[in-house]
C-alpha cells in the first residue's frame, strides 16, 4: 500500500535554481496539503488543495507555487530558491467533507531540502 | 486566525508513569477538529487521537486521551504508562470545520521517556 508518496526523499539545491517537489496518493482523496517543518516551528501549512483544479495559500506561501493538474498529484514548485528554504517539506492527503473530518491526514515521508 | 500553541517544548517522563501534553488552540469556528499526531525520530508522522468540537466524552485510544475543554479551549493529550517507545516530537492540530479542510499544526512537544 503506497499511501502518499514523496518524490525526491533528498535534494541540494544551490540559491536561484529552481525545482519541483512530487506528491501522489493512491487513495482518492481530494484534499491534499504541502507542509514545511523547521526546527521549533513545527508544520506550517503552504498551500493546499480541495480538489483538481484548485488551490490556496496556506501560512507561508511566499516563494512557492502549487498545482493540482490531477486529482492524485499534488506539486510544489521552488522558481527561485532561497537558503531561507531549507526545510523539510511534507505532503498530506485527506478525504473531504464533514462527515470525514475525523479522519486523519496521510502523510508522505517528507522530503528534505537544502539551499545552499 | 486559528492557532494552535503548545507551550512544553521539551518533557521527560518516568517510564511507566503517566505526562500530561499542553495543547491549546485559538478559533472562531464553532465546528473543528482536534487531532494529535506522533513523529518519531525516524520522521514520519502517526496519528494518535482525534477530538471533535461537539464531541461530550473525551476521546481514548489506547494508552492515548484527549483532555477536551472546551471552554478554555485546550486539548491535552494523555499517554499513561510511559514506554521508552514513546520517545518522540507530539504535535497538537486543529482542522477547521468547514468541509474539513486547512489543517495547522502546533510547534511540537519533544517527550522523552527515562528507564
Amino acid at each position: 500500500n503506497a499511501g502518499v508518496t514523496q518524490t525526491p526523499k533528498f535534494r541540494v539545491l544551490k540559491t536561484g535554481q529552481s525545482m519541483t517537489l512530487l506528491c501522489a496518493q493512491d487513495m482518492n482523496h481530494e484534499y491534499m496539503y504541502w507542509y514545511r517543518q523547521d526546527p521549533g516551528m513545527g508544520l506550517r501549512l503552504i498551500h493546499y488543495s480541495v480538489g483538481e483544479g484548485t488551490t490556496a495559500k496556506g501560512e507561508v506561501p511566499d516563494g512557492y507555487n502549487v498545482s493540482r493538474l490531477k486529482k492524485q498529484n499534488f506539486l510544489l514548485g521552488l522558481e527561485s530558491a532561497a537558503p531561507s528554504q531549507t526545510s523539510v517539506y511534507f505532503c498530506a492527503s485527506s478525504l473531504p467533507g464533514v462527515e470525514h473530518s475525523n479522519q486523519p491526514q496521510h502523510f508522505g515521508d517528507g522530503t528534505r531540502l537544502s539551499i545552499l | 486566525a486559528q492557532k494552535i500553541t503548545q507551550t512544553q517544548p521539551g518533557m521527560f517522563v518516568q517510564e511507566k508513569e503517566a505526562v500530561t501534553l499542553d495543547c491549546t488552540y485559538d478559533t472562531s469556528d464553532q465546528s473543528y477538529g482536534l487531532f494529535w499526531y506522533k513523529q518519531p525520530s525516524s520522521g514520519e508522522m502517526i496519528f494518535l487521537i482525534y477530538q471533535g468540537s461537539y464531541d461530550e466524552q473525551n476521546a481514548t485510544e489506547g494508552r492515548y486521551s484527549l483532555n477536551f475543554q472546551k471552554a478554555r479551549k485546550s486539548a491535552n493529550l494523555v499517554i499513561s504508562a510511559s514506554q521508552l517507545g514513546d520517545s518522540a516530537m507530539y504535535f497538537c492540530a486543529m482542522r477547521e470545520g468547514r468541509g474539513g479542510f486547512k489543517t495547522i499544526f502546533g510547534a511540537g512537544t519533544r517527550l522523552f521517556v527515562k528507564a
